[in-house]
């Protein structure tokens, strides 16, 4: 069935390297997309964000990366730190007026 | 400034018990949604409001209600509790259901037994 899946379910990285988590999606209407963070015990929290008519979108230390012609997203965490260990999800908007459809996650392991 | 509020935080309830999630915000966003996620899984979306006075199902409604209440307060409510709904509930919202980041609750930690 149609889902937002990520292609690894964890990732071990070394504080200083530089991360990148990966998400297929399957609907080619979805429009936008968000990538979120959750820290244990916690709920999700917002990273970044795009649309579908960008290809590219940098914040701070973070670039999301959209190939629509594979469907496939990618979060690009720079310098990763102990700090940014936790569960990345990718979600997707499908539909205008639904919901974001969440993706199964990928924990984020960052050794010092 | 609060976000998202839920109460509460923990449950345990018996197999065939009722209980109501409550969820409120102080964003005055439009749309709010409730999730559940298990072990393993990502977020489900089992109801959402996409505006005041409206409801809809997501993925997983089964075995749950939802009211919208006003614009700040979505309830979710189970009316006969099963081992099956054991999980981590979430509360979210967002300005408008057409895309937008949405803000999440700390989550309702429910246990059935």
């Amino acid at each position: 069935g149609e889902n937002v899946g990520l292609h690894l379910p964890t990732l071990s990285v070394q504080e200083g390297d530089n991360s990148i988590i990966n998400c297929a999606y399957s609907n080619s209407a979805s429009d936008y997309f968000i990538w979120y963070k959750q820290e244990s015990g916690k709920g999700p929290q917002f990273i970044i964000d795009i649309r579908s008519n960008m290809d590219k979108r940098q914040g701070q230390r973070v670039t999301v990366l959209l190939n629509k012609t594979v469907k496939h997203l990618s979060l690009q965490i720079a310098a990763t730190q102990p700090g940014d260990s936790a569960v990345y999800f990718c979600a997707e908007n499908r539909q205008a007026g639904t919901a974001l459809i969440f993706g199964k996650g990928t924990t984020l392991s960052v050794s010092s | 400034n609060a976000g998202v509020t839920q109460t509460p935080k923990f449950q345990v309830l018996k197999t065939g018990q009722s209980m109501t999630l409550q969820c409120a915000q102080d964003m005055n966003h439009n749309s709010m949604y409730w999730y559940r996620q298990d072990p393993g899984m990502g977020l489900r979306l089992i109801y959402y409001s996409a505006s005041e006075g409206t409801t809809d199902k997501g993925e997983v409604p089964n075995g749950y209600n939802v009211s919208r209440l006003n614009k700040r307060e979505f309830s979710l409510r189970l009316e006969s509790a099963a081992p099956s709904q054991t999980s981590v509930y979430f509360c979210a919202s967002s300005a408008s259901p057409t895309g937008g980041e949405a803000f999440f609750g700390q989550g309702t930690r429910l246990t059935v037994v």
